[in-house]
């Protein structure tokens, strides 16, 4: 069964560094999402991406996140200069239409 | 505004016993509804979703949910628990985007402790 997996599983980094999280989404999926739930809190909604562009972002994603399909099979989510409240799992999920699947996440620690 | 509420924080229960977790959302339109589960240290599972028809849904390992409109209500429901159904339940609501896909809007969810 396809799925969407992610890399590293837990990225731990200081403070103001920049650190990018890496998803292989499904294949065949044409929508690209990024969520974030911080620890002991609800899983929260970051960016959508559609057709190689951004198609809608929370006011969660300023200008410190970017995010990118480099090569037609990646997709990252980078993150400028961290801040200790990005610590947080962050979640990639695909879809074709009407469906997320989800990826195991990236455990973010910033110290 | 588009939410999700899941007012049992914790709930504990028997391994035999039956379940249901609670879900009451709020949404204009028809919604999408969605249960996922999260065990430890482990990401998101599709647990069953609710698009139209039928308002019972049958899900994997045996959980089953029904929507009801009038209730505004989406509870998920297992006649037998099991230990390995201790897990971290998530509900949620899609919330349709230009681009013709949805993000999800989810509850606080409710976290499931089974006793021997």
């Amino acid at each position: 069964e396809p799925e969407v997996t992610q890399t590293p599983s837990h990225q731990v980094t200081q403070m103001g560094q920049e650190v990018i999280l890496r998803c292989v989404p499904i294949s065949n999926h044409l929508y690209f999402y990024w969520y974030r739930q911080i620890l002991g809190q609800k899983v929260e909604f970051l960016v959508s991406f559609y057709n190689n562009e951004i198609s809608e972002k929370s006011e969660i994603f300023d200008d410190q996140f970017s995010v990118e399909r480099p090569d037609g099979s990646n997709f990252t989510l980078k993150i400028r200069s961290t801040k200790l409240e990005d610590s947080a799992m962050y979640f990639c999920a695909s879809s074709q239409t009407s469906l997320e699947f989800f990826g195991p996440g990236t455990r973010l620690t910033v110290l | 505004a588009q939410s999700v509420t899941q007012p049992d924080i914790h709930i504990t229960v028997s391994e035999g016993a039956s379940l249901e977790l609670r879900c009451n959302y709020s949404y204009g339109a028809t919604p999408y509804l969605f249960w996922y589960v999260q065990s430890p240290g482990q990401g998101l599972q599709l647990l069953l979703k609710y698009f139209s028809g039928d308002t019972l849904v049958q899900g994997i390992k045996g959980f089953e949910a029904e929507f009801k409109r009038s209730q505004s209500s989406f509870n998920l429901r297992k006649p037998s628990v099991h230990w390995s159904d201790a897990a971290e339940y998530f509900c949620a609501v899609a919330l349709w985007m230009e681009d013709s896909s949805y993000k999800l809007i989810f509850g606080s969810g409710t976290r499931l402790l089974v006793r021997p």
